[in-house]
């Protein structure tokens, strides 16, 4: 149980294009997703946190017209990186959380972005 | 607590050996505490977690140490195996931020066989 998903594992757009990545939890409602990027080498930073049928929030220093977040569904949310750049680059990983109480969260296995 | 962009430093130990694995948090606040394993190009997988009510938690083969004096973590790797050679994170809780969790620097680590 508790599996995430993400679509697709790998994208190459060119610069100045949209690219949405779908993040979705198989066998239980999300209440709340997390988006990461981590560069190579590096650890994982948050991005935002997505509440089902709210506005993200977004940590400092991120932009939040840049990357768009959407939780539409319990099960569904979308981050999409609106004209990117080769340094938008990156490896972008999601998270689930089940329940408000539970600090538990279920990590989907990445997608690789490649910005030409 | 936020994590950082640093390099990963690099762990190398023998196949069999024990491996330990440090990792400093900075807010003492934090009050939850994960272990995770990331392979090459896949997501974290969840290790093994502790509260800030307890010191020690042993699972399979894995122990996690709390020290919260100096804002310590540690996981020690018993019998380290091929298939442990991944990055570790450790990833803290900070209780008023509405359960985001914030991950360290991470610890490359590889299992010579």
């Amino acid at each position: 149980g508790a599996v995430v998903s993400q679509h697709p594992s790998r994208v190459i757009c060119k610069s100045g294009t949209s690219v949405k990545i779908e993040c979705r939890s198989l066998d239980f409602q999300a209440t709340t997703m997390f988006w990461y990027r981590q560069f190579p080498k590096q650890s994982l930073m948050l991005m935002a946190t997505s509440n089902e049928g709210s506005k993200a929030t977004y940590e400092q220093g991120v932009e939040k017209d840049k990357f768009l977040i959407n939780h539409a569904s319990l099960t569904l949310s979308t981050l999409t990186v609106t004209s990117a750049h080769p340094e938008d680059s990156s490896f972008y990983i999601c998270s689930a959380r089940a329940s408000q109480t539970s600090s538990e969260q279920y990590f989907g296995p990445g997608t690789r972005l490649t910005v030409t | 607590g936020e994590s950082v962009g640093l390099h990963l430093p690099t762990l190398s130990v023998q196949e069999g050996d024990n491996s330990i694995i440090n990792c400093a948090y900075s807010n003492s606040a934090s009050d939850y505490f994960i272990w995770y394993k990331q392979e090459s190009g896949k997501g974290p997988q969840f290790i093994i977690d502790i509260r800030s009510n307890m010191d020690k938690r042993q699972g399979q083969r894995v122990t996690v140490l709390l020290n919260k004096t100096v804002k310590h973590l540690s996981l020690q790797i018993a019998a380290t195996q091929p298939g442990d050679s991944a990055v570790y994170f450790c990833a803290e809780n900070l209780e008023n931020t509405g359960n985001q969790f914030y991950f360290g620097t991470g610890t490359s680590l590889t299992v010579i066989p």
